[in-house]
């Protein structure tokens, strides 16, 4: 199993409607959980991040933790296509370092 | 504020040879850390240090190392450079090692390994 998984994709979305996007780990002792956004050719952008369980909103994101189901999830709403990147799920192994998925590639559909 | 700076950007190399690679962290981030992206692996941690000292280390052969001046800038290494080695090399910073950061990447070293 591995430590981090997400759904590979690509996941196509409408313009204007939610994308969902979504991450379990396998490390129950990690405390920080991450999202970051990539566009190609350029470095990780960290667009949310969540210590805990519940939701976090910063305008049109909003991540989701669920400790026990060991689940973390980044809802994008009113997707744009220039939210069309690939987001990484990052969660924490110790203090600094972070294990990462594999990345979902979100595609937003005019 | 000036976000974490990496140089250089762009680099070929051939094998055999070796690369060092700079990054300077957000001002007041005391906690560096390494990053190797891939296509094939996808983004790998090698390596963090914290106040000159390496407090973590990744899973990669001894031919990448590292290091932290006392300014809390990092310089990564890597010697007789692979075809393998090719990748994004990613620098992050954090405030502090412990408790719970926010980690920030820089732009990034392209490295291509010929």
């Amino acid at each position: 199993q591995k430590e981090v998984e997400q759904n590979s994709g690509p996941l196509s979305v409408p313009e204007g409607a939610i994308a969902s996007l979504n991450c379990t780990y396998s490390d129950r002792g990690s405390q920080s959980f991450f999202w970051y956004r990539q566009y190609s050719g350029k470095s990780p952008e960290l667009i949310m991040f969540i210590y805990s369980n519940g939701d976090k909103e910063d305008g049109r994101f909003t991540a989701q933790l669920n400790k026990a189901s060991q689940y973390v999830s980044l809802l994008i709403r009113d997707s744009q296509p220039s939210d069309s990147a690939t987001y990484l799920c990052a969660v924490t192994q110790g203090a600094q370092k972070l294990v990462f998925g594999q990345g979902t590639r979100l595609t937003i559909n005019p | 504020k000036a976000g974490v700076t990496q140089t250089p950007r762009y680099l070929i190399k051939t094998r055999g040879q070796q690369v060092t690679l700079s990054c300077s962290p957000i001002s007041g981030h005391r906690s560096v850390s390494w990053y190797q992206q891939t296509p094939g692996q996808g983004l790998q941690f090698l390596f963090e240090y914290f106040s000159e000292t390496q407090r973590n280390k990744g899973n990669f052969p001894g031919r990448f190392s590292g290091r932290q001046f006392s300014n809390s800038r990092s310089e990564m290494n890597v010697s007789t450079l692979e075809l393998g080695d090719s990748a994004l090399y990613l620098c992050a910073s954090s405030l502090q090692s412990g408790g719970l950061n926010t980690i920030y990447f820089g732009e990034g070293s392209w490295l291509t390994v010929v």
